[in-house]
């Protein structure tokens, strides 16, 4: 299986910031990862897939980037709302699998 | 506007077997493949399977197979997992989701999550 490995596991940050999630593939999955939004209690919410493209209805403050085995995910201008963990999945090659998570904390 | 509703958890044996079930609504679920992904207490995501489109094909994590069957009733709009032989680490949230293509093989994800469904696993 592909592990994907998220850094840093935890991240402080104040509104107005920019902060950037890492994650990397145990081997190369060319362009197709996913990024993900959870809130405590709710459904992870779709932010970004083909590691660049912005789904429909999230804000441009997120952006993606990468392919192969390093991926980033950028978030601009932190809003209150955007305090969060994050999770990375590897839509590649089955059985699909997500990074630990990073909690992005006020 | 694309609505996923997940039932059937509870608290269950170890040894026991439940079935979960996912309605589907607002789309054509008949034309997707759908994802079963879960998440234990205060832990990550854990993607479990995928079923295709017309109920197929079907593929699982290591950690489930054998034990877990997805299923999928298009008439209904219905998503099925089949919880057997459980154990105490299979307790957690269970989420249905929808691919994010309508055709083929997608590699981009899932885009619709259900609200979930808890299942805890104890004697």
């Amino acid at each position: 299986d592909i592990q994907m490995t998220q850094s840093p596991s935890s991240v402080s940050a104040s509104v107005g910031d920019r902060v950037t999630i890492t994650c990397r593939a145990s081997q190369g999955i060319s362009k197709w990862l996913a990024w993900y939004q959870q809130t405590p209690g709710k459904a992870p919410r779709f932010l970004i897939y083909a590691a660049s493209n912005l789904q429909s209805g999230v804000p441009s403050r997120f952006s993606g980037r990468g392919s192969g085995t390093d991926f980033t995910l950028t978030i601009s201008n932190l809003q209150p709302e955007d305090f969060a963990t994050y999770y990375c999945l590897q839509a590649d090659t089955f059985p699909f699998t997500f990074g630990q998570g990073t909690r992005l904390d006020i | 506007q694309m609505h996923l509703v997940e039932s059937g958890g509870g608290v269950v044996q170890p040894g026991r077997s439940l079935r979960l079930s996912c309605a589907a609504s607002g789309f054509s679920f008949g034309s997707y493949g759908m994802h079963w992904v879960r998440q234990a207490p205060g832990k990550g995501l854990e993607w479990l399977a995928i079923i295709s489109y017309d109920g197929s094909h079907d593929i699982y994590s290591d950690s489930v197979k054998g034990r877990f069957s997805i299923s999928r009733d298009n008439s209904k709009n219905t998503l099925y997992l089949q919880l057997n032989s459980l154990r105490r680490e299979d307790t957690a949230v269970y989420y249905c989701a929808k691919d994010y293509c309508d055709t083929g093989r997608c590699p981009y994800g899932m885009d619709v999550w259900g609200q979930g469904t808890t299942v805890t696993v104890s004697s």
